[in-house]
């Protein structure tokens, strides 16, 4: 199994809703990331769990929130999101968080707000 | 700190062609990864090949190959005997052995079409 599966596929959400992204690989790693993409440009990195830990957060906002429940699963809490924060959000994981190892991609959540 | 380049936005091939895609980075570290990775308008990204900077010796899958001249900080990707199935967004990636850039410095991409 060499999959990251990401839920929901597709969410709308309006300025004041409270809604969750889900990210979940069953590979044993313990590295894993949330990056946020517009169209047409490159994943910008925004928050890295490793061994469940909180190891970098790029100066995101914390209308942004993320949760490592274990190692399998990670969560992005969204609440009072702004319009310019629609885009395509991506979940990876790699065995550990090191330059070596290879990081595999979900397909993403394409997330629109309204 | 790092940076990687990808001097064309856009490029075309014809099927069964080849194509070479640029890729320059800048850094001071000795050792590192570089990556191609494809994301088709499917979204996902897909590892196309990796080269780790101490092995000389290029890196290749199957039709996809990369020219790796460290001297020169460049990493173009070949792909040999393209398909339709090549069109996609094409990502250069370096990976850095310090935490700060270890979970992937990307370029802008460049955006590969394949015409019949």
């Amino acid at each position: 199994d060499t999959e990251v599966t990401q839920t929901p596929k597709h969410l709308v959400m309006g300025m004041t809703n409270k809604k969750s992204l889900k990210c979940e690989q069953h590979m044993g790693h313990r590295a894993m990331y949330w990056y946020k993409q517009k169209a047409k440009k490159p994943p910008e990195l925004m928050f890295v769990y490793s061994y469940e830990k909180l190891s970098i957060n790029e100066s995101v906002p914390s209308r942004f929130s993320p949760e490592c429940p274990n190692s399998s699963l990670l969560n992005l809490h969204l609440h009072a999101l702004q319009p310019e924060d629609s885009a395509l959000y991506l979940c990876a994981s790699s065995l550990r968080f090191a330059f070596n190892t290879e990081a595999f991609f979900g397909q993403g959540t394409r997330l629109t707000v309204v | 700190a790092q940076t990687v380049t990808q001097s064309q936005p856009e490029m075309s091939v014809q099927e069964a062609e080849t194509v070479t895609l640029s890729c320059t980075y800048d850094t001071s570290e000795s050792d590192y990864y570089l990556f191609w990775y494809k994301q088709p308008p499917s979204r996902q990204m897909i590892l196309v090949i990796r080269q780790e900077a101490y092995k000389q010796q290029n890196a290749t899958e199957n039709r996809f190959s990369v020219n790796f001249q460290k001297a020169a900080k460049s990493f173009s990707l070949k792909i040999s005997d393209s398909q339709l199935g090549d069109a996609a967004m094409y990502f250069c990636a370096y990976r850095s052995p310090m935490q700060a850039g270890t979970a992937l410095i990307f370029g802008k991409g460049t955006t590969l079409s394949v015409s019949s």
